[in-house]
């Protein structure tokens, strides 16, 4: 079976700090991870993907993931928040190739 | 690209009538996927289609919905009659290249039933 969970349903920062917007997973096949990204009144955006190359990938507008294998977890960084950032963001995984699932997810709060 | 287009973006109608939602996915891609979000369940996978071919309903919460693919480039979602409890933002998505890869979402249709 796989499962995701985000670990905090709301992050607040302040603009400038960073961000960092937590995810565990699991699964028993080697999972395909995606974090997606929800401005108010908005579609679903892919931020980033991993897909088993470099356990380092990076997305759009600066934001990062690190795939851990032994911590099973695919944390959202970024070094500097903008005003911008604020929205909801979504952890995904593909664990054995039959769907998507999505986390519950995170509200980043910006404040200035 | 348009990206996928859905339609209406607002859709506000009393309990009892029938809504129907839409969607024109991103030309070429052969999978098409329902959700619904909510405060309450987060987002929920309805239905799915693979090439035109509805292959996994085991989320339409209710027989009041049925969803369609009649050509590639257009799907229908009906709730018939609507109930309050449906009341959700609707997205639709469609991908290439197989059932749990990059999707790519529509706008979504907000869906007030009164």
């Amino acid at each position: 079976a796989q499962s995701v969970t985000q670990l905090d349903s709301h992050v607040s920062v302040s603009e400038g700090t960073p961000v960092l917007l937590r995810c565990n997973y699991s699964s028993s096949y080697s999972p395909s991870l995606f974090w997606y990204v929800q401005h108010p009144n908005k579609g679903l955006q892919l931020l980033l993907k991993y897909t088993s190359a470099a356990t380092l990938v990076k997305g759009i507008n600066g934001f990062e993931a690190e795939f851990k294998k032994s911590e099973t977890s695919f944390h959202l960084t970024k070094p500097s928040a903008h005003m911008s950032d604020a929205a909801e963001y979504f952890c995904v995984v593909n664990g054995d190739g039959t769907a998507l699932i999505f986390g519950k997810g995170t509200t980043l709060s910006v404040s200035s | 690209d348009a990206g996928v287009i859905q339609s209406p973006r607002h859709e506000v109608t009393e309990m009892g009538q029938e809504v129907t939602l839409r969607c024109k996915p991103i030309s070429g891609h052969d999978y098409l996927f329902w959700y619904r979000q909510t405060m309450m369940r987060g987002l929920e996978l309805l239905i799915y289609f693979n090439n035109n071919v509805p292959i996994d309903d085991s989320g339409m919460p209710e027989d009041r919905f049925s969803a369609k693919m009649p050509n590639a480039s257009f799907s229908t979602l009906k709730i018939q009659p609507s109930e309050p409890r449906d009341s959700a933002v609707y997205f639709c998505a469609s991908t290439l290249g197989g059932r749990a890869d990059t999707q790519y979402f529509g706008p979504g249709t907000r869906l007030t039933v009164l």
